[in-house]
């Protein structure tokens, strides 16, 4: 069964460093999305991605991040200068289809733990 | 705003007892809605999603969940609960012609034998 991944499953970094999370989509699904999980808090959407641009991104999504699909398979968040508060679970998902039909589950990676020291 | 409130952050219940984990949302408009689950360091599995339809929905590993417009409900249930059901199930709503997902705290299940 088609599944995405991310990798890598632990990220330990210092406040201050660049860091890049990277998730594999399922092949033939058009809509990326990237959520975070703080510990012990509600899962929150980040951005979504579509046909190579952000269709739709949350308010935590400043300028600190951005995401990319350098090549036909992987999709990359990057944060540019990581903060304590970014600690979190980081999911990766994607969906065949966008806003409305049976197409539009999102499927979900395992999840990135960071943790900024 | 669109938000998810699940009204319990924690159910305890006993092996092969009755559960239902409830979830109740705020929308003035079309939405569709999904209970997710997530086993311990795992991610997000769906377990199951109403679109359009039968109010009553079925899922996998014997949960179901109904829609309830009038009360803004969809509250998950399952008949007789396993050990191996013990996880976080959090509720989400998707607004018609947006993308992302909307969740809910989440509630933890715990299965005691």
């Amino acid at each position: 069964e088609p599944e995405v991944t991310q990798t890598p499953s632990h990220q330990v970094t210092q406040m201050g460093q660049e860091v890049i999370l990277r998730c594999v989509p399922i092949s033939n699904h058009l809509y990326f999305y990237w959520y975070r999980q703080i510990l012990g808090q509600k899962v929150e959407f980040l951005v979504s991605f579509y046909n190579n641009e952000i269709s739709e991104k949350s308010e935590i999504f400043d300028d600190q991040f951005s995401v990319e699909r350098p090549d036909g398979s992987n999709f990359t968040l990057k944060i540019r200068s990581t903060k304590l508060e970014d600690s979190a679970m980081y999911f990766c998902a994607s969906s065949a289809t966008g806003t409305g039909g049976i197409y539009n589950e999102q499927f979900f990676g395992p999840g990135t733990r960071l943790t900024v020291l | 705003a669109q938000s998810v409130t699940q009204l319990d952050s924690q159910v305890p219940v006993f092996e092969e007892a009755p559960v239902e984990l409830r979830c109740n949302y705020s929308s003035s408009v079309s939405v569709y809605l999904f209970w997710y689950v997530q086993y311990p360091n795992q991610g997000l599995q769906l377990l199951l999603k109403y679109l359009s339809g039968s109010t009553l929905v079925k899922g996998i590993n014997g949960f179901e969940a109904e829609f309830n417009k009038s009360q803004t409900s969809f509250h998950l249930r399952k008949p007789s609960v396993h050990i191996s059901d013990t996880a976080e199930y959090f509720c989400a709503v998707k607004r018609e012609g947006y993308n992302k997902l909307i969740f809910g705290a989440g509630t933890r299940l715990a299965v005691h034998p």
